[in-house]
Parts: structure tokens; sequence; C-alpha cells
């Protein structure tokens, strides 16, 4: 069955950096484009980040353009977020998710990031 | 910045209709899609281009959209249908968003 995996969360200074990773399995990863998709204490879901099935054209939110990057290794089946000079702002929930015609098709059950001097 | 507003909290009785509206200046031009996020739980589309329904999903869920708003309804809702609800569309340059949510209570 699908599954995505996310990890790579945890307590972390600002301005320091965290790389978080989704592992795929159950599904050709090399097919889809992938989602980044974050949730804050109290708040909304906000979408992060898309990246293409081959990795070449990625978009971002406004709101983390410069600072996050999305990438993928279609080898090692996984998804990748890197977030650089982290801020108080980026304590949150974030989830994987598959990109499919109907929609967010498939999510991890996701990582969390607390960003906390 | 673009905005999907949503009202804050829809309330309904068990068995009776809830409806969660979803508003955008795209949405004439942009398809919207519906999804349900429990506590603790992944998020799960319940609707996807304005009206249609991923297999698996529920009959009693349907979605409709006119003009600048979409609409999720619920027909005849459980217990277990009470989640937090979030539109998702794109703007007029193709930029995701997700509305700024509904909690739906069901009592």
């Amino acid at each position: 069955q699908v599954q995505l995996v996310e990890s790579g969360g945890g307590v972390v200074q600002p301005g320091k950096s965290l790389r978080l990773s989704c592992a795929a399995s159950g599904f050709t990863f090399k097919s889809y484009g992938m989602h980044w998709v974050r949730q804050a204490p109290g708040k909304g879901l906000e979408w992060v980040a898309v990246i293409s099935t081959d990795g070449n054209k990625k978009f971002y939110a406004d709101s983390v353009k410069g600072r996050l990057t999305i990438s993928r290794d279609n080898s090692k089946n996984t998804l990748y977020l890197q977030i650089n000079t982290l801020r108080e702002e980026d304590t949150a929930m974030y989830y994987c998710a598959r990109e499919h015609p109907h929609g967010m098709d498939e999510w991890g059950q996701g990582t969390t990031v607390t960003v906390s001097s | 910045s673009y905005e999907l507003t949503q009202p804050p909290s829809v309330s309904v009785s068990p068995g009776q209709t809830a409806r969660i509206t979803c508003s955008g200046d795209a949405l004439p031009k942009k398809y919207a899609y519906w999804y349900q996020h429990k506590s603790g739980q992944a998020p799960v589309v319940v609707i996807y281009e304005d009206n249609k329904r991923p297999s698996g999903i529920p009959e009693r869920f349907s979605g409709s959209s006119s003009g600048t708003m979409a609409t999720l309804t619920i027909s005849g809702a459980h217990v277990e249908d009470e989640a937090d609800y979030y539109c998702y569309s794109t703007d007029s340059s193709d930029n995701p968003h997700f509305g700024t949510g509904t909690k739906v209570i069901v009592l």
C-alpha cells in the first residue's frame, strides 16, 4: 500500500537549518509530483512547495521563498525540504503529499518542527 | 496576497445538512478541492475539481461552485464527519492556496 513517512523534525534553535525527508513506498515515486504542506499550532493548513516528477520544476509559497528548498531523489524514493535560517514561525507539523489529478491524494502523518531557543 | 475565505465554524445536528463556503476571486476560473482534516490524522481529499468525489468518499459529501464561491455540502451529517475542512485552489498565477479552514461541529 502507499506509504509516505516524514522524518527529520525536532527542536531547533532560531537561525539554524534543518532537512526534512519523506520516504515513499508502494507506488512509482518518480511518476508523481510531490508537495510539502505545513500546519502551525492552532492554525490552518499552509501550502509550502511543490516539485515536478523529475525535480526540474519547483514552486514555493511567497512566505517561504528564498529560505526553503524542495528537492527529491528518485533513486531513493525520497522527497526533501531544506529549511534554512529557521524562524519561530516555522514551528509546525510538516506533511508531504502526493500530487494527483484528484488532488493531493496521499499524505504522510507529518513530522514536527519546533523552533525555540 | 490571495485568500480563500471560509467561515470559522459550522454547527450541524446529526442527520442534518452542513454547508461550508469558500470565497475566492479566482474561483470562477480555477477548480476547488476540499480536504477533511481530523486531529492527529493526515488530511483526506473529499472533493476534487469542484464537484467530483474520490472513490471511498461517502455520497453524503458533494461539492459545487458558482462565481467566486465554492461550497462543500454534507447531506445527513454523521458524528464522524466532525473535523476541520479546507478548500484548496490556485490564484490567477497558478500559485496554490488553502482556505482559512472551517471547523464542522456535529452535535
